[in-house]
């Protein structure tokens, strides 16, 4: 079974420009998540889509983050303008639809390494 | 507020050396324990997920434990080998009408020397 895939590995960037970020999740997962995990900290949340609808965006920076999951599979993720504070690794991780019986796991991708200068 | 809190921060242990790290949460109301082991320039993957009727769960080297009574958890590594060198990342599942939503821990950086 493939993983879930990230695309770029790695991306720099100077302040004030934009850069996007690609996800594929496990073939058949309804739920997506993108986090943001800042050096030596856990991840964060910031959207989660059950299929194509936003389930939770409360802590996304929505003046300058976006993200769509328009057919319900893979999604982007839009930072414009960028910060310097915004370098960080950007993780995708996607679950099954949850049921009664499953812990709703989630699997996480390799990680896109932003570098704002 | 949900937070969860792990010790310490970072460790140097030496090959073949057990180790214990440590997770206390205040997560409710508490669906699931979860710890990752993310390696560097990985994502994390999962190693153990506990319930709250579960108290040890193993996974292979691995052995988690969960006090739901005092919101502790820890995570036992057996017999250390320099693969284990990575982040340990204790994560802690609140029930949500929307699903379970998820709260991390900043991690525990684990050095395995030889």
């Amino acid at each position: 079974e493939a993983g879930v895939a990230q695309s770029p590995r790695y991306k720099i960037i100077e302040k004030r420009q934009s850069v996007a970020f690609w996800c594929n999740p496990i073939s058949g997962h309804a739920t997506l998540y993108w986090y943001q995990q800042i050096l030596g900290q856990g991840p964060k949340l910031l959207i989660q889509f059950q299929n194509n609808g936003v389930v939770d965006d409360s802590q996304l920076p929505k003046d300058r983050f976006s993200a769509e999951r328009l057919k319900g599979v893979d999604s982007t993720l839009k930072i414009q303008p960028a910060k310097l504070e915004d370098s960080a690794v950007y993780l995708c991780a996607s679950s099954p639809r949850p049921s009664p019986s499953s812990y709703n796991e989630q699997f996480f991708g390799p990680g896109t390494r932003l570098t704002v200068l | 507020k949900n937070q969860v809190e792990q010790s310490p921060q970072s460790l140097i242990i030496l090959e073949g050396k057990n180790c214990t790290l440590q997770c206390n949460y205040t997560v409710s109301p508490f669906s699931n324990l979860r710890w990752y082991k993310q390696d560097t320039g990985r994502g994390p993957v999962s190693l153990t997920i506990m319930t709250f009727s579960e108290n040890t769960k193993s996974n292979g080297r691995y052995t988690a434990t969960l006090d739901a009574d005092t919101k502790q958890s820890s995570l036992h590594i057996t017999a250390s080998q320099l693969s284990d060198s990575a982040s340990y990342i204790c994560v802690v599942s609140a029930i949500k009408a929307a699903g379970n939503k998820l709260t991390f821990g900043g991690g525990t950086r684990v050095l395995v020397k030889p």
